[in-house]
């Protein structure tokens, strides 16, 4: 059964402090591995897709990294507002279903 | 802002009730998507509708239902509500294509807050 799991599931970090967020997949046939950021009580947040391994894509201070078995972001010099639960997701299979692993909480404070 | 749109915002109802929750996607948009995100789950993939017919089925209970109607929104029914389906429903959007695609990108609305008491 395909399955995504992220580490840590808290961090905590010093405004400036850069940090690295883990998302590690078992699913056949990846077509894509998605990055959301979310906020509390509101909708996730499309980030990123990394579609084959070795593939990296950059946003502001955030950048997602692909391998054959997991997907890292990278938070270069985070800010308080980059405070969120960042989920990863991966599609695979003939169907759009996305599966979620249960996110990482990042708190950046002053 | 992502172009998905979904009401109510704030739902709270009793148990033993039903409810319809309302999504309209992304213009040009053809699949919809419905999650359910609790405290215990996480994201939880229920049901795929596209362009009005039903591509795929997640964790989603026999009192759930949903459709997607000709100008593309969807609804979501539950029915026979308990205190355990007190949750965030999400809808989300896509183009959808086969193969690895930009328009397999899902795009998710604000959700809708159920809360059965």
């Amino acid at each position: 059964e395909d399955q995504v799991t992220q580490s840590p599931e808290a961090l905590r970090l010093q405004e400036g402090e850069s940090s690295s967020l883990n998302c590690s997949y078992t699913v056949s046939g990846l077509r894509g591995l998605f990055w959301y950021r979310q906020d509390p009580g509101k909708g996730p947040e499309f980030l990123f897709t990394l579609y084959s391994a070795g593939e990296e894509k950059e946003k502001e201070r955030l950048k997602a990294t692909l391998t054959k078995k997991e997907s890292f972001l990278h938070i270069t010099a985070p800010k308080p507002e980059d405070s969120a639960t960042y989920l990863c997701a991966s599609l695979s299979g003939g169907y759009n279903k996305l599966i979620f692993g249960a996110g990482t909480r990042l708190a950046v404070h002053p | 802002d992502s172009g998905v749109t979904q009401t109510p915002k704030h739902l709270i109802t009793a148990t033993g009730q039903r409810v319809t929750l309302r999504c309209s996607p992304r213009s040009g948009d053809l699949s919809v998507y419905w999650y359910q995100q609790s405290l215990d789950q996480g994201l939880q993939f229920l049901i795929q509708y596209y362009n009005g017919e039903e591509r795929a089925k997640g964790n989603i209970l026999e009192r759930f239902s949903a459709q997607q109607f000709p100008d593309l929104h969807s609804e979501l029914n539950l029915s026979s509500l308990e205190l355990g389906d007190s949750a965030l429903y999400f809808c989300a959007s896509s183009v959808e294509s086969g193969g690895a695609s930009s328009y397999n990108e899902q795009f998710f609305g604000p959700g809708t807050r159920l809360t059965v008491l």
